[in-house]
């Protein structure tokens, strides 16, 4: 079958560095993406990676390993309004769909 | 640029009552759309998706019901509520060929009494 793995919490403190890991078995592959969703809000778009590699936005920065079939989210200088779930996602090979991991909601301490 | 929006934010129905979410994409054309719902502190579940006008695929058989009348809008319906339809529902879009980067609506909060 066709599933992603995320931790399903991760805590940290602020101003410090967190990552956090999504393992994915898939029939294809298009593409790894990130989502961040704070509660009551709906998820919004983070990174998207479809080569190996370190990608970097401000403060975020997601890798792929398309050999490993693993990607992290990284995020450095940790704040308060960081506090939120995140979500990995890939397209299905065989149609339209957006198969989606769990979610891990990351806890951040002052 | 892409907009995407969705109403209402919040609904109150009592059971038994019809249900119609709208969403309306702006700024591109022939996107993919997707409705989900997703319980308190849970994941995504995927209730319908389309590629184009008129083609809906269902990924979970109930008392939802999905309509694309027009290229960039998306309906999701229901004749008579359950109170198990509560929940938060998402309305999604994704440019075909750019792999899981979909982008969502502010969703709509429906309580069912």
């Amino acid at each position: 079958g066709q599933s992603l793995e995320q931790p399903s919490e991760v805590t940290a403190v602020e101003g410090a560095i967190v990552q956090i890991n999504c393992t994915y078995q898939t029939s294809g592959f298009y593409g790894l993406s990130w989502y961040q969703q704070h509660d009551g809000g709906a998820p919004t778009f983070l990174s998207y990676n479809a080569l190996d590699g370190l990608e970097e936005t401000g403060r975020f920065s997601s890798f792929l390993s398309r050999s490993d079939s693993y990607g992290y989210l990284l995020l450095q200088e940790l704040q308060m309004k960081d506090s939120a779930s995140y979500f990995c996602a890939v397209r299905d090979r065989g149609n339209y769909q957006l198969i989606w991991g769990a979610g891990t909601k990351l806890i951040i301490k002052p | 640029s892409q907009t995407i929006h969705q109403w209402p934010a919040t609904l109150v129905q009592p059971v038994g009552s019809p249900l119609s979410l709208e969403c309306t994409v702006e700024g591109t054309s022939n996107p993919n759309l997707y409705w989900y719902r997703q319980a308190a502190g849970r994941g995504l579940q995927l209730l319908f998706y389309s590629v184009g006008i008129g083609q809906i695929s269902s990924e979970v058989p109930q008392n939802l019901s999905a309509s694309r009348p027009q290229d960039r809008q998306f309906i999701l319906s229901s004749k008579k509520l359950l109170l198990s339809d509560s929940g938060f529902y998402l309305c999604a879009w994704r440019q075909p060929g750019q792999g899981a980067r979909a982008f969502f609506g502010q969703g709509t909060r429906l309580t069912v009494v």
